[in-house]
Formats: structure tokens, C-alpha cells, sequence
């Protein structure tokens, strides 16, 4: 199984903070990642698919990098509602792993 | 308006059985794929399993394999979890999520989630 290894686990950043996140493979997973947004109570939304293609509706201040196994969510300039907790999601085999997550605090 | 709408959890035993439903509407529910995703209280996101549009090819993860049975009936725009052999970590929220594919590249991913249905195992 391929594990997905997120870190930080927690971050405290300001408004307007350029915020990463990142997310490593335990083996190659070319581009097939994904990275949801969960506020909590609520369920996760979609941010971006295909390590790089932002969903639709979603702020173009976030953006998503990455191939291999080293990828990298970015939030380039915090906002308060962008405080949450994320998840990457690997999609090249099954089963398909989530990260264990990273929350995002406004300080 | 595009929507999946979880039902089916509650408390339950130990040893016992659930069978969790989903219902999809605003969309061609048999034209897509579908998943179960969980969520322990307090902990991350776990896939535990996916289903063709047909029936045919089934996935889960080693967690749940030969407890969960995933299954789904197209006529009635409905995906379903049959939970057996409950056990205390299977508490949690239940989630159900379409899977969609771009295409082009052949990149999949999960864009449409219920609000989920919490299932507590306890005695």
C-alpha cells in the first residue's frame, strides 16, 4: 500500500501569511494526488485533482505542485476562512490513501 | 442541484450489523463511480472502499475487507454499506463521494460528498 505523509500536522499563520503544505508518497504516484479542505462538522470539499488543476470555484490562491512523491499545497496569501484541516489523496492504486492531515490555524 | 445524502447510521452493538444508504440526486447516478470514505471521532480520513458504475469491479481497504460489503442500485440512484461484525473502531462518520475522471490525463478524484451518517459501536 502506498502511505501518504503530511507535515506539518498543525501550522498557526497569519492573515495574509503564505502558507505550503506538504505531502510525501511512500512511492511514485506520478501526478494522480488530490487535496481536500475540512472545516470542521462539515464534509471535505475537493481543492485540487491531478496534483496541480484547481476545482472549479475554488480561490486561485491556492495552488498545488508536485509529481512523484513529493507534493506541495500553497495557500499564497491566508485567509480566515481558509482555516481547516487538509488532506492529500493519492489515486494511483488502490487502496487510496489519505494523508493524516494538516490543520491550519489563523493565529 | 448535485447531491448525495447519507442515511443508515445510529448505535449498534458490538458484533452486530449495519447497512448504511446513500441516495444521489441531480446527476446520472449509474454513469459514475462511487466510494466510502470514514471518519473516526477527532482522526483523519479513511477510504474503505469503491464501486464501478456496473457492480462488477469492487475495491476495499485491508481494514474492512470481508466485514463490508459496498453495493449499489442503479434504478434507485442509491449506493449502499453493509457493515457486519461491528466493532468499536468503526465508529465514526460515513461518508459517501463520487468519483469523477479528467479524461484527458486519466486523473481521478472524489467531488461530490454527502454530509455523512455517524455510526457509534457500543455496548
Amino acid at each position: 500500500d502506498i502511505q501518504l505523509t503530511q507535515s506539518p500536522s498543525f501550522l498557526s499563520a497569519s492573515v495574509g501569511d503564505r502558507v505550503t503544505v506538504t505531502c510525501r508518497a511512500s512511492q511514485g504516484i506520478s501526478t494522480y494526488l488530490a487535496w481536500y479542505q475540512q472545516k470542521p462538522g462539515t464534509a471535505p470539499k475537493l481543492l485540487i485533482y491531478g496534483a496541480s488543476i484547481l476545482q472549479s470555484g475554488v480561490p486561485s490562491r491556492v495552488s498545488g505542485s508536485g509529481s512523484g512523491t513529493e507534493f506541495i499545497l500553497t495557500i499564497s496569501s491566508l485567509q480566515p476562512e481558509d482555516s481547516a484541516t487538509y488532506y492529500c489523496q493519492q489515486f494511483n492504486s488502490y487502496p487510496r490513501t489519505f494523508g493524516g492531515g494538516t490543520k491550519v490555524e489563523i493565529k | 442541484e448535485v447531491q448525495l445524502v447519507e442515511s443508515g447510521g445510529g448505535l449498534a452493538q458490538p458484533g452486530g450489523s449495519l447497512t448504511l444508504s446513500c441516495v444521489a440526486s441531480g446527476f446520472i447516478f449509474s454513469s459514475y463511480e462511487m466510494n466510502w470514505v470514514r471518519q473516526a471521532p477527532g482522526r483523519g480520513l479513511e477510504w474503505i472502499s469503491f464501486i464501478s458504475t456496473s457492480g462488477r469491479t469492487i475495491h476495499y481497504a485491508d481494514s474492512v475487507k470481508g466485514r463490508f460489503t459496498i453495493s449499489r442500485d442503479n434504478a434507485k440512484n442509491s449506493l449502499f454499506l453493509q457493515i457486519n461484525s461491528l466493532r468499536a473502531d468503526d465508529t465514526g462518520v460515513y461518508y459517501c463521494a463520487r468519483d469523477q475522471l479528467e479524461v484527458i490525463y486519466n486523473f481521478y478524484y472524489m467531488d461530490v460528498w454527502g454530509e455523512g451518517t455517524t455510526v457509534t459501536v457500543s455496548s
